[in-house]
C-alpha cells in the first residue's frame, strides 16, 4: 500500500517566486492536513481539507498561502511571493475519516523548501 | 492556544537501557498519539491512545493516556540503535486540530 506521497522532496526558490507543494493521500483517504516544521521544533498545523473543501485553515497565514484539494488529483499547498521566513519542511498527512473519529493521521516524508 | 510540554528535550543513553518520556498539556485531550521522526523523513505513528487510563504496547514501546487527560507517557524498553530519532507526542480534543509537542531527541551510545 502506498503511503502519503509528497513531491517534490526538496524545492529551492528565490525570494518573490511561487512554491507549489503537492500531496497525494493514502488510498481511500479523503482528509488531508498540512503542517509546517522549523528545525528543532514540532509540527504546526496549517490547514485541513476534505475533498474540494477547506474545513479549517486557522493555522495558515492569511496572505500568500493557499491550499486546495480538488476532486481529481493531489492536494496543493501554494505559497506566493516567497520570503526567507518560508524556509521550512512542509508535511502532509491524511486520514480515512475526519478528526475525532479515532483515525490517526499518517504523514508523508515532507517537502523541504529553501528560499535563497 | 493549546500547548504541549514534552520532556526531556533530549536524552543520551546506553544501548540496552530503558527510556521514559512524557507530555503534559494545559488542557484536556481525548486523543494522544506518539510519533517517531527520523532525519529527512516524516513522522511515523507508533501508538494511538483514545481512552483515559489506556495502556497500549507496540513491541518494546508502551504508552499510557493519563487519567487526568492532560498527560501521556511513552516508555521504550531495552533500547537498540534503531530507536535513535525524535519522538513527538500529539494531542487532539474532539474534532480540533492536532497539537504537537516540541519533541524528545533520543541518542544511543553503543
Amino acid at each position: 500500500n502506498a503511503g502519503v506521497m509528497q513531491n517534490p522532496r526538496h524545492l529551492v526558490r528565490r525570494r518573490g517566486q511561487e512554491a507549489r507543494l503537492r500531496c497525494s493521500p493514502m488510498k481511500g483517504h479523503s482528509h488531508v492536513y498540512w503542517y509546517r516544521q522549523l528545525p528543532e521544533e514540532g509540527l504546526k498545523f496549517m490547514v485541513y481539507l476534505q475533498k474540494e473543501n477547506i474545513i479549517d485553515e486557522s493555522g495558515m497565514p492569511k496572505e500568500r498561502f493557499s491550499a486546495e484539494f480538488p476532486k481529481e488529483g493531489p492536494s496543493i499547498l501554494r505559497i506566493q511571493q516567497v520570503v526567507r521566513g518560508d524556509s521550512a519542511a512542509y508535511f502532509c498527512a491524511s486520514s480515512k475519516r475526519g478528526p475525532g473519529r479515532r483515525q490517526p493521521q499518517h504523514f508523508g516524508d515532507g517537502t523541504r523548501l529553501s528560499i535563497l | 492556544g493549546q500547548q504541549l510540554n514534552q520532556s526531556p528535550q533530549s536524552m543520551f543513553i546506553q544501548e540496552g537501557e530503558d527510556v521514559s518520556m512524557n507530555c503534559t498539556s494545559s488542557s484536556i485531550f481525548n486523543t494522544w498519539l506518539w510519533y517517531k521522526q527520523d532525519p529527512g523523513e516524516g513522522p511515523v505513528l507508533l501508538i494511538a491512545l483514545y481512552k483515559a487510563g489506556e495502556l497500549t504496547s507496540n513491541g518494546r514501546l508502551t504508552a499510557q493516556f493519563g487519567i487526568t487527560r492532560k498527560d501521556s507517557f511513552l516508555n521504550i524498553s531495552a533500547s537498540i540503535p534503531s530507536d535513535v530519532g525524535i519522538y513527538f507526542c500529539a494531542g487532539q480534543k474532539g474534532a480540533q486540530k492536532l497539537v504537537f509537542g516540541q519533541g524528545t531527541r533520543l541518542t544511543i551510545n553503543p
